[in-house]
């Protein structure tokens, strides 16, 4: 089966600008994830997607950062406008309800400069 | 909340040698443990998974983890290292009544030759 999919692979922006990434998860996979992994930490939860319902977006920075769902497929998740500190990967995960263990994607390198 | 600590951020072997990469949960309820590979440049790789059936869980490319509840332990191993095993190792831990996981900061394994 093709695994998750993750547009752009790298990108790097100026402060202040805005960005957006893309997540198409495994087809079937009703639950979709967004993390953050800053170097040298673990990834950390930003929004937990069931379907196109949002069920978890508590670590979610909302004033600058922004997901969506739509047709519960393709998620995008966007950062406006961007701070030095939002410099990390961006991985995007997807499962099947009630299964144990994502599928992540390769990630999304943003470097804020 | 569950949470995971990981002892030693950096574990350097020898290729041959026994790999032992430590992991200590944090549950207030029987947990769902996991190991995760990280390549360089690349998403998270699902190595091996406790969900509280057999206490010993063997995993891909050899490695395995014990489940000892009296040490809230869930240590990785691996009776022999390769090369190809060089990479980073996250332990993680799924929170009670979500699918949400909750990661260490991860072990950067190195292989000598």
């Amino acid at each position: 089966e093709a695994g998750v999919a993750q547009s752009p692979r790298y990108k790097i922006i100026e402060k202040r600008q805005s960005v957006a990434f893309w997540c198409n998860p495994i087809s079937g996979h009703a639950t979709l994830y967004w993390y953050q992994q800053i170097l040298g930490q673990g990834p950390k939860l930003l929004i937990q997607f069931q379907n196109n319902g949002v069920v978890d977006d508590s670590q979610l920075p909302k004033d600058r950062f922004s997901a969506e769902r739509l047709k519960g497929v393709d998620s995008t998740l966007k950062i406006q406008p961007a701070k030095l500190e939002d410099s990390a990967v961006y991985l995007c995960a997807s499962s099947l309800q009630g299964s144990y263990g994502y599928t992540f994607g390769s990630g999304t390198r943003l470097t804020v400069v | 909340a569950q949470s995971v600590t990981q002892l030693g951020s950096h574990v350097s072997v020898s290729e041959g040698a026994l790999v032992l990469l430590r992991c200590n949960y944090s549950s207030s309820v029987p947990p769902y443990l996991f190991w995760y590979v990280q390549y360089p440049n690349q998403g998270l790789q699902l190595l091996l998974k406790y969900t509280s059936a057999a206490t010993l869980v063997k995993g891909i490319n050899g490695f395995e983890a014990e489940f000892k509840k009296s040490e809230t332990s869930f240590h990785l191993t691996k009776p022999s290292a390769h090369m190809s095993d060089a990479a980073e190792y996250f332990c993680a831990v799924r929170q009670g009544g979500s699918e949400k996981l909750v990661f260490g900061k991860g072990t950067k394994l190195t292989v000598n030759p």
